[in-house]
C-alpha cells in the first residue's frame, strides 16, 4: 500500500540556521511529489511540487526539494530559515496509475527560535 | 484568479444535528477533494468529486456524504453529528488529477 513517513514530528531550529525536513514514500512507480505549508488554523499552501525532470525542484519562499528515486525519498531544505517559516510542513505524494489518490504525511511542525 | 472559498468558516454544531459545508473551487478546476483535519489523525481523505461523480471514497461512515454541482462547487455533508466529527474540513480543488489547492477550511465544533 502506498504511504508517506515524515520521520520528525517536531524540529526547532534557530533563526538563519538551515532546515532540512525529511519525507519518505512508499509507491510502487513513480509519483507525484508535493511539499505543503500550514500555519495555525489555516488551510495548506503548496510550497513545491515535482512531476518529472529535473530531481531538484525550487519552490516559493526560498524551498528546495530533492527527489530521491532510488531513497524514496523527496527532502525539502531551506538554507536559512525565518521566524515567518515556523509552521507544520506537510509531504504528500499523488499516485499516477490507477485511481488517482493523495497521500500526506503526518507533517512536522517547525519551531523557529530568534 | 480567485483561489478555493469554504463557507462558513466556523460552526458550532451540538450532538445529533447534521452540517452541511460549502466549497468554491478555483475556476476551471473540476475536481473537488475533501479532507478532515484533527490532532489525533491527521489529514484523512473523505472523497473526490470530479464532474458531479463521486471518484474517490475514503474509510468514513456513511454519515460523511458530499455532491458537486455542475458549477464544480461542492458541498459535504454530516448527519447526526458526533463529538469525534470536531475537526477542521479542508477542500481542495485541481485541474483535473494534477496539484491540489487547498481552502482555508471550516472548523467545525460539535458539542
Amino acid at each position: 500500500a502506498q504511504s508517506v513517513t515524515q520521520p520528525d514530528i517536531h524540529i526547532t531550529v534557530s533563526e538563519g540556521a538551515s532546515l532540512e525536513l525529511r519525507c519518505n514514500y512508499s509507491y510502487g512507480a513513480t509519483p507525484y511529489l508535493f511539499w505543503y505549508v500550514q500555519s495555525p488554523g489555516q488551510g495548506l499552501q503548496l510550497l513545491l511540487k515535482y512531476f518529472s525532470g529535473d530531481t531538484l525542484v525550487q519552490g516559493i519562499k526560498g524551498f528546495e526539494a530533492e527527489f530521491k528515486r532510488s531513497q524514496s525519498s523527496f527532502n525539502l531544505r531551506k538554507p536559512s530559515v525565518h521566524w515567518s517559516d515556523a509552521a507544520e510542513y506537510f509531504c504528500a505524494v499523488a499516485t499516477t496509475s490507477g485511481t488517482y489518490k493523495y497521500i500526506f504525511g503526518t507533517g512536522t511542525r517547525l519551531k523557529v527560535l530568534a | 484568479k480567485a483561489g478555493v472559498t469554504q463557507t462558513p468558516r466556523y460552526l458550532i454544531k451540538t450532538r445529533g444535528q447534521q452540517v452541511t459545508l460549502s466549497c468554491s473551487p478555483i475556476s476551471g478546476h473540476r475536481s473537488v477533494s475533501w479532507y478532515q483535519q484533527t490532532p489525533g489523525q491527521g489529514l484523512q481523505f473523505l472523497f473526490e468529486y470530479f464532474s458531479e461523480t463521486q471518484r474517490n471514497k475514503g474509510n468514513f461512515p456513511g454519515r460523511f456524504s458530499g455532491r458537486q454541482f455542475s458549477n464544480s462547487r461542492s458541498e459535504m455533508n454530516v448527519s447526526t453529528l458526533e463529538l469525534g466529527d470536531s475537526a477542521l474540513y479542508l477542500c481542495a480543488s485541481s485541474l483535473i488529477t494534477d496539484t491540489q489547492y487547498f481552502g482555508p477550511g471550516t472548523r467545525l465544533t460539535v458539542l
